[in-house]
């Protein structure tokens, strides 16, 4: 079955500090793959994706992730962390057959 | 503003009422999603509608009962739901069914069934 695992449910930080938030899906021959964030009572936002070329995409908010089809991983990297990135972090991921697949999402929270 | 407008943002209501859930957008997109978000869970894929036509139905309950009158306009029309449906429900929309740009979320109606 079609599957996105994020492996880490809540993941506290200090302001500044780096970060990674992992995502793990099922293989299948070709996907496309996103990241969107939630902030508190509001929808889910688009912050990159993947759909071909480089593997490595970047945000214009300073984050970044790196497909690796080797490994079935889309993993989400800031260098340094801000109060304001504190959200829930979701992974999605869109198969061929036309089924977007979301993760349970992980919770960042950026500590001062 | 992102695009996609959910209104209302909060709905308390009993078993035995009967509402509405509506959601809108002016993106030019062809293709509209409801989403049911738990706490702890994946989001649920409920409906799809592509072209205004229903292309999915994930084994939703019959107390769910979609409409899309339109591309820009979706419903979710609610009756005698259970306490467990207390969720919040996100309207998405892409720009083709293929969703290769990715969805566009509204802010939800977060729903309390007393």
């Amino acid at each position: 079955a079609q599957s996105v695992t994020q492996l880490d449910s809540q993941v506290p930080v200090f302001e500044e500090a780096p970060v990674e938030l992992r995502c793990n899906y099922s293989s299948s021959v070709s996907v496309y793959l996103f990241w969107y964030v939630q902030y508190p009572n509001q929808g889910l936002q688009l912050l990159l994706k993947y759909l071909s070329g480089s593997t490595l995409v970047k945000s214009i908010n300073g984050f970044e992730a790196e497909f690796n089809k080797s490994q079935t991983s889309f993993h989400l990297r800031k260098p340094s962390v801000h109060i304001s990135d504190t959200a829930e972090y979701f992974c999605a991921v869109k198969y061929n057959n036309n089924d977007m697949r979301f993760g349970a999402g992980t919770r960042l929270t950026v500590k001062p | 503003e992102t695009g996609v407008t959910q209104t209302p943002r909060h709905l308390v209501m009993g078993m035995t009422n009967k509402k509405s859930l509506k959601c809108e957008q002016h993106l030019g997109h062809n293709a509209m999603y409801w989403y049911k978000q738990s706490a702890k869970k994946p989001l649920e894929l409920m409906f799809v509608y592509n072209f205004k036509e229903q292309t999915e139905n994930n084994s939703v309950p019959s107390r769910f009962s979609p409409e899309c009158p339109n591309s820009s306009h979706l419903f979710l029309h609610l009756h005698t739901l259970q306490p467990e449906d207390s969720a919040l429900y996100l309207c998405a929309s892409s720009q083709a069914r293929t969703g290769m740009y990715g969805y566009t979320f509204g802010s939800g109606t977060r729903l309390t069934v007393v």
